[in-house]
């Protein structure tokens, strides 16, 4: 019940284009939802967050869609760019529970 | 504002010794974790600390790990003795006081390999 489950593993998309990596989890209790960004040889860095009063949130180019009744939520990457290549992980917490990280996609944006 | 530093950056060493891992965090930050991330995985939590006291060390293996943070600031995590499937990166991470496990800052990590 403390999983978070990530798809895809990796993921290959031509520059310009639309990356989405998305997250399942099971227990209702979380109230927080990060994307981690990873680059390598450096720790992960907070891209963007949502809690789940809300369906959809947008900073720049990054979007987290959020599906409360699916227990889903997703990180859409808009016109993808070579420097966006990285390891991306989704994660959860609800009150002061650890942050529980999900398996990580390799995103590739290809030039 | 300076991030979180962690040194070293690589450690080897042999199956049996001990090795000790440090993190300085960001200036402020009353909140200060230690994770460890096996290769393609995420990072998991090993303890966390509210200034010098741990409330979170769950996921600690409390046979040969041991982590301390005597004046609330900077921290060591120590492993001893170390097992091959130790090998891994640890990452310390800090956070403002308030809401735990939210807008973590992470170091780069200390990568360790056990011969």
């Amino acid at each position: 019940q403390q999983q978070v489950k990530q798809s895809p593993q990796s993921l290959i998309v031509q520059k310009g284009g639309i990356s989405i990596i998305n997250c399942a989890y099971e227990n209702t209790a979380f109230d927080y939802f990060p994307w981690y960004q990873q680059f390598p040889g450096k720790g992960p860095a907070l891209l963007i967050a949502i809690r789940p009063d809300v369906s959809e949130k947008k900073e720049g180019r990054f979007t987290i869609s959020f599906n409360k009744s699916a227990k889903q939520f997703s990180l859409h990457i808009m016109d993808s760019q070579p420097g966006d290549s990285a390891t991306y992980f989704c994660a959860a917490s609800w009150g002061a529970q650890k942050l529980v990280f999900g398996q990580g996609t390799r995103l590739t944006i290809n030039p | 504002e300076a991030g979180v530093v962690q040194s070293p950056r690589y450690k080897i060493i042999e199956k049996k010794q001990p090795v000790a891992f440090w993190c300085n965090p960001i200036s402020g930050h009353n909140t200060l974790y230690w994770y460890r991330q096996n290769l393609g995985q995420g990072p998991e939590l090993l303890i966390r600390y509210e200034n010098e006291e741990a409330v979170d060390d769950s996921q600690l293996p409390k046979d040969r790990f041991s982590a301390e943070r005597l004046k609330g600031v900077d921290s060591t995590l120590k492993i001893q003795p170390a097992e091959l499937g130790d090998s891994a990166v640890y990452l310390c991470a800090s956070s403002r006081a308030g809401v735990p496990n939210e807008k973590l800052f992470f170091g780069s990590g200390t990568q360790l390999s056990v011969l």
